[in-house]
């Protein structure tokens, strides 16, 4: 069965610091990974996304991909009290084909104390 | 863009009802995804379409649930009969075609039955 694992948390950083969120995967024919934020009681909204192995930034926010080890990572700098939410991850099925089925990881709860 | 649309926001049945949910993609996208997200189990995939044709329903717990896509614009999701146990936010998502393309999201219905 394809899974998506992250720790639960709750992930507590102070005002500033950088938060580290991660994710492994078990289906090593994914291609594509996900990240999204979903603030409690709201739908889930993408923030990054990346495709290649390495770093991807994008403002406060760098994805890291190592397919060789099956993990993605979020890091998010001078994290503000506004990042606290649950962040998910997702990865496309690929065992079998590649399709765009996103399999959803079950979130980081982030607490960023100001 | 008006986003993916959901309705009812919420819906609020008795044991036994038939439950039908709908939801309008955003214009131009191909695939549609039905999830379903609960505290304990987090996202989890029901159903997905492309160009309208059911490809993926492994996800859908039992016969109790079915869902259509008559049209590229909208597609519902049916209860029938609805159990406490489907309690739960369904997301309905659309994205465009390709592997690799990101998910949007609409608001969720929050669905209780007592």
């Amino acid at each position: 069965q394809k899974e998506v694992e992250q720790n639960s948390g709750p992930l507590s950083v102070p005002e500033g610091a950088i938060a580290s969120l991660n994710c492994t995967y078990s289906d090593r024919g994914s291609q594509s990974f996900f990240w999204y934020r979903q603030y409690s009681g709201k739908s889930p909204e993408l923030i990054m996304f990346i495709y290649s192995n390495g770093d991807k930034e994008d403002g406060r926010f760098t994805a890291q991909l190592n397919k060789a080890s099956q993990y993605v990572s979020l890091l998010i700098r001078d994290s503000q009290p506004s990042d606290s939410a649950t962040y998910l991850c997702a990865v496309n099925e690929g065992y079998g084909g590649a399709t765009n089925k996103l399999i959803f990881g079950t979130g980081t709860l982030l607490a960023v104390q100001p | 863009d008006a986003g993916v649309i959901q309705s009812p926001r919420h819906e609020v049945t008795e044991m036994g009802q038939e439950v039908t949910l709908r939801c309008k993609p955003i214009s131009g996208h191909n695939s549609l995804f039905w999830y379903r997200q609960t505290m304990m189990r987090g996202l989890e995939l029901l159903i997905y379409f492309n160009n309208n044709v059911p490809i993926d329903d492994s996800g859908m717990p039992e016969d109790r649930f079915s869902a259509k896509m008559p049209n590229a614009s909208f597609s519902t999701l049916k209860i029938q009969p609805s159990e406490p146990r489907d309690s739960a936010v369904y997301f309905c998502a659309s994205s465009p075609w390709g592997v690799g393309s990101p998910l949007h999201f609409g608001n969720g219905t929050r669905l209780t039955v007592t």
